[in-house]
């Protein structure tokens, strides 16, 4: 069966540090990945896309990308209490063009002050 | 615009009735998506359309749901009849649908469907 897996937390980390999220998923195939984040009671809001293997960086945000292994993750640099949310990652498992995606069930990340 | 929007925000039923959620993609995209959340099953793809044509609908439950685009500005969801255990947060996305970014998908405010 085709997955996305993700540790459900809470994941607590101290205000400043950095706080890193992971997610394995099972289909090699895999060509589009990406991490969201909700906000309780919101939509999930797209804050990094990766394709390729290796890091990409956007502020705040890096993400990693090892298709080798099958998992991608995303830190956080410099955590703030307004990230506190919990983090989706996403996949497009069938590795075809612009299809649906598979979700994480989502870490809950807390950012304690 | 460059949002989704979706309507209702919010809507109460009963059992059995027909349930009807509206969608706005944002103005361009040709990908529009149709997921549901749960505490349980987290958030599932239902239904996509690209260009209009729907391409995938394997999440539904046949019998009950349907999805339609009548145009490039309207995508529809309708549950009838509505049962209990469809009670969940219905969310709209869009997308360009082109390389490289072609997977990106922007998503709704959602409508938040409680089935008594």
């Amino acid at each position: 069966q085709k997955e996305v897996e993700q540790n459900s937390g809470p994941l607590s980390v101290p205000e400043g540090a950095i706080a890193s999220l992971n997610c394995t998923y099972s289909d090699r195939v895999s060509q589009s990945f990406f991490w969201y984040r909700q906000y309780s009671g919101k939509s999930p809001e797209l804050i990094m896309s990766i394709y390729s293997n290796g890091d990409k960086e956007d502020g705040r945000f890096t993400a990693q990308l090892n298709k080798a292994s099958q998992y991608v993750s995303l830190l956080i640099r410099d955590s703030q209490p307004s990230d506190s949310a919990t983090y989706l990652c996403a996949v497009n498992l069938s590795g075809g063009g612009a299809d649906g995606l598979t979700f994480g069930k989502g870490t809950h990340l807390i950012i304690q002050p | 615009d460059a949002r989704v929007t979706q309507t209702p925000r919010h809507k109460v039923t009963e059992m059995g009735q027909e349930v009807t959620m509206r969608c706005q993609p944002i103005l361009g995209h040709n990908t529009v998506f149709w997921y549901r959340q749960t505490m349980m099953q987290g958030l599932e793809l239902l239904a996509y359309f690209r260009n209009r044509a729907p391409l995938d609908d394997s999440g539904m439950p046949k019998d009950r749901f349907s999805a339609e685009m009548p145009d490039a500005t309207l995508a529809t969801l309708k549950i009838q009849p509505s049962e209990p255990r469809d009670s969940a947060v219905y969310f709209c996305a869009s997308g360009l649908g082109t390389i490289p970014t072609y997977n990106e998908q922007f998503f709704g405010p959602g409508t938040r469907l409680t089935v008594l």
